[in-house]
């Protein structure tokens, strides 16, 4: 089946600690994102990548850092700069071709600062 | 700047009462607005995209429809099944290569047997 897949489902921060979370599909889409959940508020963006080794920010980049060596992978880091990281985490995908382009999620990570 | 703004915040209906969710946007150049179904833990799923006033989407109880301004997702005799946050964003033509969305807060919808 295609999809894309995030991993872990949760993920526990001591303080001062980097993370690294994983995001991964196999839909053969060009383009990967990046987006921060709170509560009560709209999906946030953290980086996106339209093609392989390039990467932009988001909205929200700052204390964050990503990578996009694979097609298939886009992972995320969250450093120990980010002040608040406590927040739902989703990875998404999409082709990039024609005029409108859907976004399509995974299950997202969870992600706790202890 | 693109914004969304959704309402209401959270809606109870009893099972059966139809009802409309309403998304109000301002966007310079509207390439898509989408709509997205969210469980409770869970990713968005995709429901619908509209690109011009005056389109229509349906899939089972949903109806999504769009103007200049806003678009409403209609549930017909909704099941507590359909309970979720419904999510509605844009997408806007901005700087070529460019497809970022700007999401609403969601609407909850929670469906009493």
């Amino acid at each position: 089946d295609g999809g894309i897949t995030q991993s872990p489902k949760y993920l526990f921060r001591k303080e001062g600690q980097n993370v690294t979370l994983s995001c991964e599909q196999n839909l053969n889409h060009d383009a990967m994102y990046w987006y921060r959940q709170d509560p009560g508020q709209g999906l946030r963006l953290i980086y996106y990548s339209q093609i392989v080794n390039d990467f932009q920010k988001g909205d929200i980049a700052e204390g964050y850092s990503v990578s996009r060596e694979k097609k298939e992978s886009f992972p995320l880091t969250v450093t120990s700069a980010q002040k608040n990281p406590t927040a739902f985490y989703l990875c998404a995908s999409s082709t990039q071709r024609g005029g409108t382009d859907t976004q399509y999620f995974g299950p997202g990570t969870r992600l706790t600062v202890l | 700047e693109d914004q969304v703004t959704q309402s209401p915040e959270a809606l109870r209906l009893q099972e059966g009462e139809s009802s409309s969710l309403n998304c109000s946007y301002t966007v310079s150049g509207l390439r898509g607005l989408f709509w997205y179904r969210q469980d409770p833990g869970k990713g968005p799923e995709f429901l619908f995209t509209l690109y011009s006033a005056g389109e229509e989407k349906e899939k089972e109880r949903l109806k999504a429809t769009l103007t200049k301004k806003e678009s409403f997702l209609h549930i017909t005799a909704p099941k507590p099944e359909d309970s979720a946050t419904y999510l509605c964003a844009v997408q806007g033509w901005k700087e070529a290569g460019s497809y970022q969305l700007t999401f609403g807060k969601g609407t909850k919808l929670s469906v009493i047997p």
